[in-house]
């Protein structure tokens, strides 16, 4: 069984601070990938990041990076200079099989300007 | 391109009626994915098609809720006998192929159809 973790329910933050998003994949699976997904008041689901089990290597992509520890299962989100339009719910999940994405219960972004 | 097409977008039923909400996925994509998000939640795996064929329907909650893929492209997740608790936005995802050696291939979400059950 795969479990994702977010313990932050809600975090606001004055814009321009850096925040990260904490998420924890717990799988038996040795084979699976990572994803951050934002989702704005909208509601539509946006991709952001995947990140694949055999990499743990730290990433940063423009304003965003990660940290993956396979050792502690950790698969944290950091947001640079945060921005007003960064301002949504963040959802950590994985996927172990290829056909199913599990979800953790997300974590609400505020920026305050 | 278009991507994910659901509609209707919302959708008010009364307690007892049958829905069908529809998913057109970008095309081309052999799997579609149907997700449900309580409010507050995240969103939850329902079912799982690969082209025409239901490879996983682990995720529907009961048998009121039934989905298909007649063609191997659009998809109908159809609930009979609504009751106030299948109230979430039902997302639908599709890709391109399932994954194959080292590739994996993004699931592309559509809008979601917003249900509510009075």
């Amino acid at each position: 069984a795969q479990k994702v973790t977010q313990a932050q329910t809600e975090i606001s933050v004055v814009e321009k601070e850096d925040v990260t998003l904490d998420c924890v994949y717990e799988t038996r699976d040795t084979t699976y990938y990572l994803f951050w997904y934002k989702q704005p008041p909208s509601g539509e689901l946006v991709f952001l990041i995947r990140r694949n089990s055999f990499d743990e290597q730290n990433e940063i992509s423009g304003r965003y990076s990660w940290n993956f520890q396979k050792s502690t299962s950790s698969f944290n989100f950091t947001i640079t200079a945060s921005q007003v339009v960064d301002s949504a719910v963040y959802f950590c999940a994985g996927d172990s099989s290829a056909s199913k994405i599990i979800f953790g219960s997300g974590t609400r972004l505020s920026i305050r300007p | 391109g278009a991507g994910v097409s659901q509609s209707p977008r919302y959708k008010v039923a009364k307690r007892g009626q049958d829905v069908a909400l529809r998913c057109d996925p970008i095309s081309g994509h052999v799997s579609l994915f149907w997700y449900q998000q309580a409010l507050g939640q995240g969103p939850e795996f329902l079912t799982y098609f690969q082209n025409e064929a239901q490879l996983d329907k682990s995720g529907l909650p009961s048998d009121r809720f039934f989905a298909e893929r007649p063609e191997g492209s659009v998809s109908t997740l159809k609930i009979q006998r609504t009751q106030q608790e299948d109230s979430a936005v039902y997302l639908c995802a599709s890709s391109l192929d399932p994954l194959t050696g080292s590739s994996y291939n993004e699931q592309f979400f559509g809008p979601g159809t917003r249900l509510t059950v009075l």
